[in-house]
Parts: structure tokens; sequence; C-alpha cells
């Protein structure tokens, strides 16, 4: 079993849509979560970093289920711009590194 | 917003050669990574450092080697290349605060003949 997992998607929604993106991870040590996105044949970028009680920025909002061990990325009035790869990060603090999941492409269309 | 830089982004290269991949920053980050991946593909981590003189080898099993002499560099070499290293490798760095998030650098494309 991968340590992060997504669904690869890939997502097609039309704009205005939300959407919605689960990921789970296995080391229950786990410490730190982020959602990075990534352009085709870019390097990845911080989207947002993912807190216990859960934040917002602007159109997106993340969840951290502890106890389920996922989280989740919410994406309310999708935009065409919002089309990208949207990576799942997970810091274990018994490797000291950060373990990306594979990514679930989202297409947003007009 | 962390400044990382890798050169050179595009290389084209033959069988055999000695290739170094340069990559360093300037925000006195003392985490470096070099990741792998493949076109549709997900990151590996392949090399990783928490300051200097420490190198620790990652997930990914490498014919890589990396050295950390200075903070600011993180150069990965490789000895003798070949087409299965035809890769993107994207260098990354963070400070050492727990939750501290990776900035990437933009990558080098390395196509091997």
């Amino acid at each position: 079993r991968k340590e992060v997992e997504q669904d690869p998607g890939p997502f097609n929604v039309p704009e205005g849509a939300t959407v919605a993106f689960n990921c789970t991870y296995s080391n229950s040590a786990s410490q730190s979560f982020f959602w990075y996105r990534q352009d085709c044949r870019k390097e990845p970028k911080l989207l947002m970093s993912v807190y216990s009680s859960g934040n917002e920025d602007g159109r997106f909002t993340a969840q951290l289920n502890r106890a389920s061990q996922y989280i989740s990325l919410l994406i309310r009035d999708s935009k065409l711009s919002d089309s990208a790869t949207y990576l799942c990060v997970v810091m274990d603090t018994g490797r000291r590194a950060l373990t990306f999941g594979s990514g679930t492409r989202l297409q947003v269309q007009p | 917003e962390a400044d990382i830089y890798q050169t050179p982004r595009y290389l084209v290269i033959g069988t055999g050669k000695k290739i170094t991949l340069e990559c360093s920053q300037t925000m006195g980050h003392d985490k470096m990574y070099w990741y792998q991946q493949d076109p549709g593909m997900e990151l590996h981590l392949i090399h990783y450092s928490y300051g200097v003189n420490s190198t620790e080898k990652g997930d990914l099993s490498s014919e890589s080697t990396v050295s950390r002499i200075r903070t600011e560099h993180f150069p990965l070499t490789l000895e003798s290349a070949r087409p299965s290293h035809t890769s993107q490798y994207l260098c990354a760095s963070s400070s050492f605060g727990v939750g501290s998030p990776l900035h990437f650098g933009n990558g080098t494309r390395l196509t091997v003949t």
C-alpha cells in the first residue's frame, strides 16, 4: 500500500462547479500536510498547508481528519485556470522527508 | 517566496557522459531535496540533505550522487549517463521548522541519447 494515496482522476467539471479531492495516508505519526498544484511540465507549487482545524483560502478549503487519516481539498466556483494536477503531501517525522501522492488531475471545462 | 535555481533548464547529452545538475537557493534553507519525475507520473525522492555534509538517499534507488559542501548549493551528479536516466529532476528546499513547505526550482529536463 502506498504511503499517500489519491484518486488519479481525471475529474472533468464545468466552470463554476464545486469539486472535492480526498487523500489518505498510512502513517499515523505524520505531522504536516500540504496541497500542491502542478501544471503540465512545470514544478509543483504550494497551494496551501492543511491545519488540524481546517483552513480556507479564498475558494479553497482544506480539511484534516487524523482519526481516519485523510485530508481533503474543496474547490468552489471552479475556474478554467484551476485545471492542473493536485498533489497531496505528507510529512513523516520518522523519515524526516515529505511524501507526495501521485496527484489528482482536474480539468475544468467551459 | 523562496528563490531556488536550477541549471541547466534542459540538457540533451550522449550516453556515458558525466553530468552535474546544479541547484542553488538563496533563502538559507537547511533542508534540500532532489526529486525525479517522469511525464505524467508521480514525484520520487532520490536524495535529501539536512545541512552541510549531510546527505541521505531517498525512496527511489538512483545511480546519482549528491554533495552538500555549502548550505546554498546541492548539486546532483551522474557519473555515466544512460537513456534510463532521461527524466525531469526537481530540486527543492525548506526551512527546518515543522510544517515548513517545500519550495521547488523549475527543474532540469534531462534527455540521454
